[in-house]
């Protein structure tokens, strides 16, 4: 079946560590999105790519960086320069010819301590 | 303000119960989308709809684009049915396909 992935399901860094989250899509779509959700609120963009070798800044872009050098795959880096990174994070693709548009991962749960 | 209100934040009902979620939007909008997240944090895609009504099971959604509102119902409602539901727009506004969120509708369904 096709979705998304998104791996490890919790992750732990120490303060000052950069860190990687994974997101890996095998529908075929073109664009990708990164977000970030706290509780209480709704998500927010962090950075979306519409098509491979291009990405472009969301609304909370400062302290993330990404990449996407392979249509399948859209890295999220969070950097030691991000001043809350804990948080709970989803990727997103879409294709809105399909009936619902969007297909969501399962997040990946990030704690620094 | 938030460029997408949902109501209520919070709603406890009994099972069997017929439930309504509300959002309001102030953008124009190419699209509205309802989600559901479960505890375990993942989103599922409801609904994608421009005009009119979808239904698909005991779920029903609903937009009035003149008004700027869409509600959600569940019909029969069941505990399974516990989770946050989320409205989303797609704004004519912003550049690409990018989503705007409201803060979520917690529902919790008691047997």
């Amino acid at each position: 079946d096709g979705g998304i992935t998104q791996s490890p399901k919790y992750l732990f860094r120490k303060e000052g560590q950069n860190v990687t989250l994974s997101c890996e899509q095998n529908l075929n779509h073109d664009a990708m999105y990164w977000y970030r959700q706290d509780p209480g609120q709704g998500l927010r963009l962090i950075y979306y790519s519409q098509i491979v070798n291009d990405f472009q800044k969301g609304d909370i872009a400062e302290g993330y960086s990404v990449s996407r050098e392979k249509k399948e795959s859209f890295p999220l880096t969070v950097t030691s320069a991000q001043k809350n990174p804990t948080a709970f994070y989803l990727c997103a693709s879409s294709d809105l010819d399909s009936p619902y548009g969007y297909t969501f991962g399962s997040g990946t749960r990030l704690t620094v301590v | 303000k938030n460029e997408v209100e949902q109501s209520p934040q919070n709603l406890t009902a009994q099972e069997g119960e017929f439930i309504t979620i509300n959002c309001s939007y102030s953008v124009g909008i190419s699209a509205l989308h309802w989600l559901q997240q479960h505890p375990g944090g993942g989103i599922v895609s409801l609904f994608m709809l421009s005009s009119g009504k979808k239904k698909h099971g005991r779920l029903i959604a609903t937009i009035n684009i003149q008004e700027k509102h869409s509600s959600l119902h569940i019909t029969a409602s069941h505990p399974r049915d516990s989770a946050v539901y989320i409205c989303a727009v797609r704004s004519w506004e912003t550049s690409g396909s990018r989503l705007t969120f409201g803060e979520g509708t917690q529902l919790t369904v008691n047997p």
